[in-house]
């Protein structure tokens, strides 16, 4: 079974600049999660969708963040435009759990560093 | 504020003792607490997770203890071996919804 995927890996842009990541949760799992870790700080939860719904967006740091989700598969988050503090590595997860019989394991991605200069 | 607190510095330790990790929470009541492994340029990976109404969990080398009386969560790692230096993550979480994080102890386990 494959693991939750991530993409790009790296991605480095100027600060201003537009900035799209993209996630692929493991094949089954209606929740799918974004997570950010800024340098030296723990990691942060964003938001949570089900499926194509958004559950939980109350981490999003403000509005030129947006996460999308269309289908109940892959999901994006887009950036615009990337401020310098919006460096730092983001992080996807998935589970397959709901509210009625919740499992609560995420299964991670790698991350995307992102580097805003 | 939901605070979780993790031993800051890095844990050193000789191949074969036990590892001990601590975690601390305040103003907060988990369903779960989870432990993850990180290692560097990699996303966590989980390991364990316990149930407020179960005060030990058991894999292999790997306990957990979760005492929610006193808002604490050791993890234990026996036989410790190099391969076990990693950073390792406490997360709580009230369901199937979001995780909350600590900063994580680095564990370094010396041959």
């Amino acid at each position: 079974e494959a693991g939750v995927t991530q993409f790009p890996s790296h991605s480095v842009i100027e600060k201003g600049q537009t900035v799209t990541l993209r996630c692929d949760p493991i094949s089954g799992h209606d929740n799918l999660y974004w997570y950010r870790r800024v340098m030296g700080k723990e990691i942060k939860f964003l938001l949570h969708f089900v499926k194509e719904s958004k559950q939980d967006e109350s981490g999003m740091p403000n509005n030129r963040f947006l996460a999308e989700r269309t289908g109940g598969t892959y999901s994006t988050l887009k950036v615009q435009p990337a401020e310098l503090e919006d460096s730092g590595v983001y992080f996807c997860a998935s589970s397959h759990g709901t509210s009625v019989y919740p499992t609560d394991t995420q299964y991670f991605g790698p991350g995307t560093r992102l580097t805003v200069l | 504020s939901q605070k979780i607190e993790q031993n800051s510095e890095a844990l050193n330790i000789q191949e074969g003792k036990t590892a001990t990790l601590t975690c601390n929470y305040t103003n907060y009541s988990p369903a779960y607490l989870q432990w993850y492994r990180q290692d560097p340029g990699r996303g966590p990976v989980f390991l364990l997770l316990i149930r407020e109404n179960e005060k030990e969990k058991r894999k292999e080398r790997l306990k957990v203890t979760f005492d929610t009386t006193l808002k604490q969560s050791l993890f234990h790692i026996t036989a410790s071996q190099p391969a076990d230096s990693a950073t390792y993550l406490c997360a709580l979480s009230g369901g199937y919804n979001k995780l909350i994080f600590g900063a994580g102890t680095r564990l370094a386990v010396h041959p």
